[in-house]
Parts: C-alpha cells; sequence; structure tokens
C-alpha cells in the first residue's frame, strides 16, 4: 500500500532553515510528481510546490517562491523541501502528496501524515 | 492565478438529509476540479476528480458535477461520519489552488 512519511518538522526561529523530508513506499516513485501541501493552524489548504516525476520541472507558490526549494531523489524514494528565510507565517502542518500524473500537475491521490513546523522566537 | 471561492463557508444538517456544496473557479477549468473531505486531525482524502469521477473506494452517495466555473459536491444522504470539512481544487494549469473550505455541521 501507498505510504507517505513526513519528518524534520518542529520548532525554528524567524530567518532561520528547515529541511523537511517525505519517504516514499508502496508504488513507483520515480513515476510521479510529487507536492507538499501546507495548512495553518485552523486554516484551510495551501499549495506550496510541485516536482516532477525526474525533477525536471519544479514550481512554487508566490508566497514562497525564493525561500523554498523542491527536490527529490529517486534513488532513495524520498522527497525533500528546503525552506530558508523562514517567517512566522509559514507556521503550518506540511503535507506530502502524490500527483495521480508524472508530469502534469493534477489531483492528489495519496498524502503523508504531515508534519508540524512553527516558526518562534 | 485561479481563484477558488466555495458556499457557504459552513452548513448546519442533520443525518439523512441531502447537501450540495458550490465552488466557482475566477476562470475556465474545463473539468480539472477535485474534491476533497478532511477529518480533524488527518490529511485530506481524495473523493472526486474531472468535477464528477468518483475516486475508487468513495462512496456512492457523493457525486459531483459541473464544468467551466461553476462547480457542485452534492452528499446525497448524509451518514454520521460525514460531518467534516470539504475542499475543492483545480488543476488546470501548473499552480493548483484550493477553495476556502465548507464545514458541515450537525444541526
Amino acid at each position: 500500500q501507498v505510504q507517505l512519511v513526513e519528518s524534520g518538522g518542529g520548532v525554528v526561529q524567524p530567518g532561520r532553515s528547515l529541511r523537511l523530508s517525505c519517504a516514499a513506499s508502496g508504488f513507483t516513485f520515480s513515476s510521479y510528481g510529487m507536492h507538499w501541501v501546507r495548512q495553518a493552524p485552523g486554516k484551510g489548504l495551501e499549495w506550496v510546490a510541485v516536482i516532477s516525476n525526474d525533477g525536471s520541472k519544479k514550481n512554487e507558490a508566490d508566497s514562497v517562491k525564493g525561500r523554498f526549494t523542491i527536490s527529490r531523489d529517486n534513488s532513495k524514494n524520498t522527497l525533500y523541501l528546503q525552506m530558508n528565510s523562514l517567517r512566522a507565517e509559514d507556521t503550518a502542518v506540511y503535507y506530502c502528496a502524490k500527483d495521480k500524473a508524472d508530469v502534469a500537475v493534477t489531483f492528489f491521490d495519496y498524502w503523508g501524515q504531515g508534519t508540524l513546523v512553527t516558526v518562534s522566537s | 492565478d485561479i481563484q477558488m471561492t466555495q458556499s457557504p463557508s459552513s452548513l448546519s444538517a442533520s443525518v439523512g438529509d441531502r447537501v450540495t456544496i458550490t465552488c466557482r473557479a475566477s476562470q475556465d477549468i474545463i473539468n480539472s476540479l477535485a474534491w476533497y473531505q478532511q477529518k480533524p486531525g488527518k490529511a485530506p482524502k481524495v473523493l472526486l476528480y474531472g468535477a464528477s469521477r468518483l475516486e475508487s473506494g468513495v462512496p456512492s452517495r457523493f457525486s459531483g458535477s459541473g464544468s467551466g466555473t461553476d462547480f457542485t459536491l452534492t452528499i446525497s444522504s448524509l451518514q454520521p461520519e460525514d460531518f467534516t470539512t470539504y475542499y475543492c481544487q483545480q488543476y488546470y494549469n501548473d499552480l493548483p489552488t484550493f477553495g476556502q473550505g465548507t464545514k458541515v455541521e450537525i444541526k
């Protein structure tokens, strides 16, 4: 069965960096696009970033562009999110999610359990 | 960016009621729309995609319709486990966006 397990969340001071990881299993990781989606406490869902199956195409939301970088290692079946220059408004549960497709952005058919990132001094 | 507007933001209903949630896109997205259900403390779960295609394993009381800019999610007969929050998401372009959510509460 498909499993996505996020790790790397925690409490970090504003301006600092954090790297999230998402370990994937139960499917051919290298065949699908992958995303990060976040949810601030008590708020709705916000898409953060996407990477194509082979890592050649990436895109980020305007709210994180230039600060967050999505990447993947298909040899390790792992997705990453490097978050730099963190702000209080980045506080959220971060989910990794599998795209239904390989290159095109579609919808998210599997999600991890989420990892909480708290940006606070 | 394509803005997605859901209505209502919350509603109260009883077990057995028929419920409809609407989602409006700021531009034509053809049928590139998915609906998700999210229970408290859990990750979202996809219910429908392509505006009206039921994801495998999702009960048939959930249905979707619409195309272009206006879409609906209908729950034909609310069950106790359906009282939670629902989101729409467009995937017409490379920048997916979600609606703000609709919370279905027990009357």
